[in-house]
C-alpha cells in the first residue's frame, strides 16, 4: 500500500509560468515532509521541507503548501525555468527517528 | 562541506555474485540511509544506520545487508545477486535520524 502518492507521472509547463506538483498521503501521522529534485544519473537534491505545524514554507522560487485535513501537499515553482526540468519526489516521515517514505515521482518538463 | 560520496559509481556483476557499495556521508552527519531506485519506481528504503547501529529497515530480503563504521561511513552488501537487483543505489546522510537527508550521486549496478 503506497503511503505517499504522486498521481501525475508527468507534467509539462511553459517557461515563465507556474509549475504545481502534487503529493497525497494516507498516513495522518506524517509530521515532516520534503521535496527533492532529481536529474538523470544524479542523486536527488533537497529542495524544501515543511513541518506539519505549518501550512506554507517558501524558499526563493519554491513554495510548499500543506493541507493536513486533505492529506495533501503541493510544490509551486514560480517562475518555471528550463533547468527545473527533472523528476520531483515528495517524501514524508511519521516522527523524528523514523525513515522517510518517498512517492514515485513526477517528471516536470519546462518548455522554452 | 563536501557532499555525500559513493563508490563505485558504476558496477557490472553477474548473477550469483556479491557486491559491496560504499558511502561517505557529509562531515558531521551521523545517520546514513540506503535506497534502491529501479526504472519506473520511486525510492525504496533499504535501511538506516545511526551510530553504527541499524535503526530502521525496509522490506528487502536478507541478501541485502549493511553496516556503519565509527567514522559514519557505511557499506551496503548484496549477496547472491539476481537480475532484479539491477538498480541505482542511493545513499543519503543526515545529521540525525529523521532529519533532512542529502543524497550522493548513486551507484548504478547492472546484474547480467
Amino acid at each position: 500500500d503506497q503511503q505517499v502518492k504522486q498521481n501525475s507521472p508527468s507534467l509539462s509547463v511553459q517557461e515563465g509560468r507556474i509549475s504545481i506538483l502534487n503529493c497525497d498521503y494516507t498516513n495522518s501521522m506524517f509530521d515532516y515532509f520534503l521535496w527533492y529534485k532529481k536529474y538523470p544519473a544524479e542523486g536527488p537534491t533537497f529542495l524544501i521541507s515543511i513541518s506539519s505545524i505549518k501550512d506554507k514554507n517558501e524558499d526563493g522560487r519554491f513554495t510548499v503548501f500543506l493541507n493536513k485535513s486533505a492529506k495533501h501537499l503541493s510544490l509551486h515553482i514560480v517562475p518555471s525555468q528550463p533547468g527545473d526540468s527533472a523528476v520531483y519526489f515528495c517524501a514524508a516521515r511519521i516522527n523524528y527517528g523514523q525513515n522517510f517514505v518517498f512517492g514515485p515521482g513526477t517528471r516536470l518538463s519546462v518548455l522554452p | 562541506k563536501a557532499g555525500v560520496t559513493q563508490t563505485p559509481r558504476y558496477l557490472i556483476k553477474t548473477r550469483g555474485q556479491q557486491v559491496t557499495l560504499s558511502c561517505s556521508p557529509i562531515s558531521g552527519h551521523r545517520s546514513v540511509s540506503w535506497y534502491q531506485q529501479t526504472p519506473g519506481q520511486g525510492l525504496q528504503f533499504l535501511f538506516e544506520y545511526f551510530s553504527e547501529t541499524q535503526r530502521n529497515k525496509g522490506n528487502f530480503p536478507g541478501r541485502f545487508s549493511g553496516r556503519q563504521f565509527s567514522n559514519s561511513r557505511s557499506e551496503m552488501n548484496v549477496s547472491t545477486l539476481e537480475l532484479g537487483d539491477s538498480a541505482l543505489y542511493l545513499c543519503a546522510s543526515s545529521q540525525g535520524q529523521g532529519e533532512t537527508q542529502y543524497f550522493g550521486p548513486g551507484t548504478r549496478l547492472l546484474v547480467l
